[in-house]
Parts: C-alpha cells; structure tokens; sequence
C-alpha cells in the first residue's frame, strides 16, 4: 500500500560524482518535497514542488536540484557530492490545500566514500 | 522564516506512564501544527495535528495542546505502551507558505515495558 515510494533505500556514491535520488506517489498530489535528515536533526526542506512550479529555500546549496518531470515522479541530483551531504533524504507530498497532511516516503540513506 | 524548537530530545517512561513532548515556534503567524511519529526505519506518520482556531484536541490516547500567546504546543500520551517507542517530530506551517513544514528536531520516546 506504498504511496510514496523512494528508490533506493541505500545509496553510496563516491565524492564528486553525480548521484540521482527518486520519489514517485500514487496519491496524484499537487506537491511534492525534498527533505534532507542529518543524524538526531530535523527534517530540512530543500525544496518542494507546486505542480510544475519549483520552489528552492534560500539556503540549499547550488549542488542540489531537482526534476518533476510529470505528477507522478521527481528526482533529487545532487551534482558534486560532498562528504557533508550524507544524510536521509526523505520525499514527501501533500495536496497543497491550506494546512493539509504531509505524506512521506521512506528515504534513501546516502552514503558519500 | 519560522524556527521550531522541541525538548527533549530524548524521554524515557516507565509503560503505563504519560510522556510530555513540548515545542515552541517563531513565527507568530503560523496556524497549523501537526506531530509526526518515526519508527526505527519507518517513514514519518503524521498521528495528530491541530490549527491555531483550537487551544486543544484529543485522539484517545494522544492529544495536542496549543497556547498561541505563548507560542508553544504539546505533545501528550496517556497509558504509553511500548509501541509508542519512537521519534516524535512537531512542525509548524508559515503562514506565508501553507504547505510547508519547518520540524523541530525530534524526541526519541523510549518506554520501558
């Protein structure tokens, strides 16, 4: 009964090179996010998606972007990885109605060697 | 931008005990306040949420209190179970944003059977 779904759960990718995290839900939501969880942190919102329009906080770093290619999917790249971004990546999406319930998938845990 | 603060970070209750997880927020303009519970390898589940127009509410075992004045809500389970073993996150949504989450850094809730 997944709904959102996250693959993979494990990934290890080597310093520098390019790393491809993917979402995709059932649910047919209007939004869906990136979060990035360090150990014993909160969630940080990286960015989130209205439909097509892409929304970054001021402070992702320029190394992280994403794709929503339709409803269903969206990617998170991360172009040059560094040892500081291993971390849960965690997706999430929600309706995008006011104050609507977040529904989140079960995040990849990057690993950087 | 909002900031949320959650203490402690970690709580130990004897079963049967109740357990107080407390947060407070920044933006005073925030009106929606859901509590999100992580398993050991789990997604995060939202169990309760509140908005700003109620001061509390109540689902059996779990309920939320809200003092906006103070800008700060709570987390209280009656009759914990070992079950209820777990990361507990709160989160509040800007007004300026309805969508988004900004979460507190999580309660690891341990209870002793």
């Amino acid at each position: 009964d997944a709904m959102v779904i996250q693959n993979p759960r494990y990934q290890v990718t080597q310093f520098g090179k390019p790393v491809t995290l993917s979402c995709s839900q059932t649910l047919n939501h209007n939004v869906m996010y990136w979060y990035q969880q360090k150990s014993s942190q909160a969630p940080k919102l990286l960015f989130h998606y209205y439909d097509k329009d892409f929304n970054n906080e001021a402070d992702t770093p320029d190394n992280f972007q994403s794709r929503r290619p339709n409803t269903s999917f969206c990617f998170l790249d991360i172009r040059s990885p560094g040892l500081g971004d291993a971390a849960m990546y965690l997706c999430a999406t929600s309706r995008g109605l006011v104050n609507t319930e977040a529904f989140f998938g079960q995040g990849t845990r990057l690993t950087v060697v | 931008g909002e900031n949320v603060e959650q203490h402690p970070s970690t709580l130990s209750v004897q079963e049967g005990d109740s357990a107080v997880i407390k947060c407070t927020y920044s933006d005073s303009a925030s009106n929606y306040f859901p509590w999100y519970k992580q398993e050991l390898g789990k997604r995060p589940q939202l169990i309760i949420d509140i908005r700003s127009n109620v001061g509390e509410k109540k689902d059996q075992r779990i309920a939320v209190t809200l003092n906006k004045t103070a800008k700060h809500f709570s987390l209280h389970i009656t009759e914990t179970q070992p079950e209820d073993s777990a990361v507990y996150f709160c989160a509040a949504s800007p007004m300026d944003s309805s969508y988004k989450l900004i979460f507190g850094s999580g309660t690891r809730l341990l209870v002793r059977p």
